[in-house]
C-alpha cells in the first residue's frame, strides 16, 4: 500500500529562518506528488504540485519542493519564512494511474515572530 | 456554491448511535475523497470515488463505516455505533485533476 512519511511533527522558526520540511513516499510506480497546507481556522489547499519534467517545482508565497526519484522524496524548502507562513503542512502522493491521494501526518509550522 | 461544502459543521451524538455526515462537493468534479483528521494523526485516507468506478473503501477502518455517492454528486459518509474512538475532524475533498483536491471544512464529530 502507498504510504506517506513526514520527518518532523512540529517545527519551531524565527521569522527570516530557512525552512526545509521532508517528505518521503513508499510506492513503485509513477507519482504525483503535493503539498497542502492548512492555516489556522481555514480549509487545507494546494501549496504546490508536481507532476512531471522539472523536479524542482515552485508554488505560492516563496516555496518550492524538489522531486527526487531515486530517494522517492519530495521536500518542501522556503528560504526566509514569515509568521504568517505558521500553519500544518502536509504531502502527499498520487499514483498516476488511479488518482487516490494519500497524506502524510503533517507538519506544524510555528514561525516566531 | 463554488466550494465545496459538508454538513453539519459539528456533531455530538451518543455512543451507540448512528451518524451520517454529508458532502456537497464542486460542481462537475468528478472524484469525491473522504478522510479523518485527530490530532497527531494527519489526515487518514477513508474512501475515494472517481465517476462511475467501484470505490475504493481500502481505508475504512471498520464495517461500521460506509459511504455513497448518489448521482455522482452528493456524498454521504454514515457511521453505526459509534464509538468514542470515532471522534474527529472528518474532511472531504473533490478534484477535477490528478489530485489537485478542494477541501471542504470539515465536520467535527464528538461522541459522548
Amino acid at each position: 500500500a502507498q504510504s506517506v512519511s513526514q520527518h518532523n511533527h512540529h517545527v519551531i522558526l524565527s521569522e527570516a529562518a530557512s525552512l526545509e520540511l521532508g517528505c518521503n513516499y513508499s510506492y513503485g510506480g509513477t507519482v504525483n506528488l503535493f503539498w497542502y497546507v492548512q492555516y489556522p481556522g481555514q480549509h487545507l489547499q494546494l501549496l504546490l504540485k508536481y507532476f512531471s519534467g522539472d523536479p524542482l517545482v515552485k508554488g505560492i508565497k516563496g516555496f518550492e519542493a524538489e522531486f527526487i526519484k531515486s530517494k522517492f522524496s519530495f521536500n518542501l524548502r522556503k528560504p526566509s519564512v514569515q509568521w504568517s507562513d505558521t500553519a500544518e503542512y502536509f504531502c502527499a502522493v498520487s499514483p498516476s494511474n488511479t488518482g487516490k491521494l494519500i497524506f502524510g501526518q503533517g507538519t506544524t509550522l510555528q514561525v516566531k515572530p | 456554491g463554488a466550494g465545496v461544502s459538508q454538513s453539519p459543521s459539528n456533531k455530538v451524538t451518543e455512543k451507540g448511535k448512528d451518524v451520517e455526515l454529508r458532502c456537497d462537493p464542486i460542481s462537475g468534479h468528478t472524484a469525491l475523497y473522504w478522510y479523518r483528521q485527530s490530532l497527531g494523526q494527519g489526515l487518514e485516507f477513508l474512501i475515494y470515488f472517481q465517476g462511475n468506478s467501484a470505490p475504493d473503501k481500502s481505508g475504512l477502518p471498520s464495517d461500521r463505516f460506509s459511504a455513497e455517492r448518489t448521482g455522482g454528486s452528493v456524498s454521504t459518509l454514515t457511521i453505526q455505533r459509534t464509538q468514542q474512538e470515532d471522534s474527529a475532524v472528518y474532511l472531504c475533498a473533490s478534484s477535477l485533476d490528478r489530485g489537485i483536491a478542494f477541501f471542504g471544512q470539515g465536520t467535527r464529530l464528538t461522541v459522548v
